[in-house]
């Protein structure tokens, strides 16, 4: 399997749920990155993590938790969501080496919150 | 902000045509990059200028640079019906790791 891979696809869960969102990339990167897509809005950065440090945090809510537990493998832990939250969730991942890299996408977690 | 801002919005055009898609940004950058979305899908990454180059090839595509007027574009030849898709520009920062920041993309569709 190649690629950056995401689960699941779609999520639908309510404002008290607990749910995380998995990614997983079999590229060798070391950089790691989650961006929240919603109609309407430009693709909004939300955590880097390189060399599995956080190093951006965009004035992210507490709701949202990020978790890079190796370089592989990228989570984001979801807590009292509100009906804004719902989006495309994507994860990315580049080789952390400088400016200059491609990112590779995932397919996205499209997120719904009733 | 450094975002990107892409122009037109949308762009329908007929298959064989060629469309062209223009990103504006604000600050000075050290690359920028083009994406393009399925519907339903992930970015995928088409191709990449630096700062110090002002046109580049890839395929069907050739995108220029005017870091002067902080401008790029993006031209597809003889579009084909699977080029349907948005179509997003991204300056290319550091912040201790890399940070694209994108634009809202153009919405392309091309009708057969």
């Amino acid at each position: 399997e190649t690629g950056v891979t995401q689960t699941p696809r779609h999520l639908v869960m309510g404002m008290t749920n607990k749910k995380s969102l998995k990614c997983e990339q079999h590229l060798g990167h070391n950089a790691m990155y989650w961006y929240k897509q919603s109609a309407k809005k430009p693709l909004e950065l939300m955590f880097v993590y390189s060399l599995e440090e956080r190093v951006e945090n965009n004035s992210v809510p507490s709701r949202f938790s990020p978790e890079c537990p190796n370089s592989s493998h990228l989570f984001l832990h979801l807590h009292t969501l509100q009906p804004e939250d719902s989006a495309l969730y994507l994860c990315a991942s580049s080789q952390a080496q400088g400016t200059g890299q491609p990112q590779h996408f995932g397919d996205g977690t499209r997120l719904s919150i009733l | 902000s450094q975002q990107g801002e892409e122009d037109p919005q949308a762009l329908s055009i007929q298959e064989g045509e060629n469309a062209t898609m223009n990103c504006s940004y604000k600050t000075s950058i050290n690359n920028l990059q083009w994406y393009r979305q399925n519907s339903g899908r992930g970015l995928v990454h088409l191709i990449l200028i630096r700062s110090n180059e002002r046109e580049k090839h890839s395929g069907r595509l050739r995108v220029t640079l005017d870091t002067s007027k902080k401008s790029s574009s993006l031209l597809i030849t003889a579009s084909r019906a699977a080029d349907t898709a948005s179509y997003f520009c991204a300056t290319d920062l550091w912040v201790g790791a890399q940070k694209l920041v994108f634009g809202q993309g153009t919405r392309l569709t091309i009708n057969p």
